[in-house]
């Protein structure tokens, strides 16, 4: 069965308190690892997309890696308006390739 | 551009009420996909289209309908709400090529 499972659950940081976020993932043939980041009340907004190991991804304090059962979301001295809810999900070799996501990890970042 | 856009954004239903959620998007793209959020559960597939006139079942369909009957407008209903249909729906597209999803803004139910 395909899973996804992020963490920590939560994370508080200081501001410019560098940190990752985990992703672990069991996919029979992934079709992509995605980043999503959810503010509260709204849709997820894209961030990353990886296709295979090794593979690396950078935005402004964000970085997102790729191994073949994990994936890591770096946040380089984070600031306050980095808070907010960072998903993870596959993309399924099935169902029209939708993603399975996993239950996310909220940041927050106090100055 | 308004990407994806979805109607109502909120709406109360008491048990047994039926209403249809409308998911639009100006992109041009082939996929849409209808998604639930409960907490401590992460979001889940309900339904999805690859394409106009075609639907499919997704992880957790039992209790919705959709239909696709133009390209940019995929229609999610619910014939008589129950209250574990309390959640929020996201809708969300992508092209036919690249995998990344973009979601709309989403609809928050809530049936009594």
């Amino acid at each position: 069965e395909d899973q996804v499972t992020q963490s920590p659950e939560a994370l508080r940081l200081q501001e410019g308190e560098s940190s990752s976020l985990n992703c672990s993932y069991t996919v029979s043939g992934l079709r992509g690892l995605f980043w999503y980041r959810q503010d509260p009340g709204k849709g997820p907004e894209f961030l990353f997309t990886l296709y295979s190991a090794g593979e690396e991804k950078e935005k402004e304090r964000l970085k997102a890696t790729l191994t073949k059962k994990e994936s890591f979301l770096h946040i380089t001295a984070p600031k306050p308006e980095d808070s907010a809810t960072y998903l993870c999900a596959v993309g399924a070799n099935q169902a029209g390739t939708a993603l399975i996501f996993g239950k996310g990890t909220t940041l927050s970042v106090s100055s | 551009n308004a990407g994806v856009t979805q109607t109502p954004k909120f709406r109360v239903l008491k048990t047994g009420q039926s209403m249809t959620l409308l998911c639009a998007q100006d992109m041009n793209h082939e996929y849409m996909y209808w998604y639930r959020q409960d907490p401590g559960m992460g979001l889940r597939l309900i339904h999805y289209s690859v394409g106009e006139g075609t639907t499919a079942k997704g992880e957790v369909p039992d209790g919705y309908n959709v239909s696709r009957l133009k390209k940019q407008n995929f229609l999610l209903g619910l014939e008589s709400a129950a209250p574990s249909q309390t959640s929020v729906y996201f809708c969300a597209t992508r092209t036919s090529g690249r995998g990344e999803q973009y979601f709309g803004p989403g609809t928050r139910l809530t049936v009594t």
